[in-house]
């Protein structure tokens, strides 16, 4: 069926600098996606979300770009910290329904 | 503080006996959700409700069945628990059409099914 999917299950990025995630969604008719962030042992954690009307949408050190073209989706975090390491999941959501992808594991190297 | 509780945290079980993990949030909201997240397969959505005694199937339904009989409440019943429904077990609840209708995640219930 449609899922939705990363590219990288690990990213290891310098702390200070930037991580780009990413993620491809197959259904444009999705109405809404969301990026969350999960620690070892806690639920996930929202991060940023955008609607399927917008390109682009930033938050403090984040940032969404959903490219509707090519169905994709990207979280990009800036000047990456030691706290940031955890799993990263983009979900697509349609008519309250909630899709996830694999999600990838960003660490952070000291 | 508004969270989402489960209960319980931890369950170790038999095959075919009958169990209930619940579900309770305190922000008044209208839409809950059940998940499983296996590795490998990230979450994978069991069940939602849009309100009271409002349920729909998500993508993996088989073998659970849910109520919505009081807003907080949403909890996720397995009849007969087989092994394959060895997982994390999450529920969340938010409120679509808010301005930020972002869902919150309750901590988990570890499940083993043996």
């Amino acid at each position: 069926g449609e899922s939705v999917g990363l590219h990288l299950p690990t990213l290891s990025v310098q702390e200070g600098d930037n991580s780009i995630i990413n993620c491809a969604y197959s259904n444009s008719a999705s109405d809404y996606f969301i990026w969350y962030k999960q620690e070892s042992g806690k639920g996930p954690q929202f991060i940023i979300d955008i609607r399927s009307n917008m390109d682009k949408r930033q938050g403090q050190r984040v940032t969404v770009l959903l490219n509707k073209t090519v169905k994709h989706l990207s979280l990009q975090i800036a000047a990456t910290q030691p706290g940031d390491s955890a799993v990263y999941f983009c979900a697509e959501i349609r008519t309250y329904k909630y899709i996830f992808g694999t999600g990838t594991r960003l660490k952070v190297l000291a | 503080e508004a969270q989402v509780t489960q209960n319980p945290r931890y369950l170790i079980t038999v095959t075919g006996k009958k169990l209930t993990v619940t579900c309770s949030q305190n922000m008044n909201h209208e839409y809950m959700s059940w998940y499983r997240q296996d590795p490998g397969l990230g979450l994978r959505q069991i069940y939602y409700s849009m309100n009271v005694e409002v349920t729909d199937k998500g993508d993996v339904p088989e073998g659970y069945k849910v109520s919505r009989k009081e807003k907080r409440n949403f909890p996720l019943i397995l009849e007969s628990p087989s092994p394959n429904q060895t997982s994390l077990y999450f529920c969340a609840s938010s409120a679509p059409g808010s301005a930020t209708d972002t869902q919150y995640f309750g901590p988990g219930t570890r499940l083993t099914v043996l």
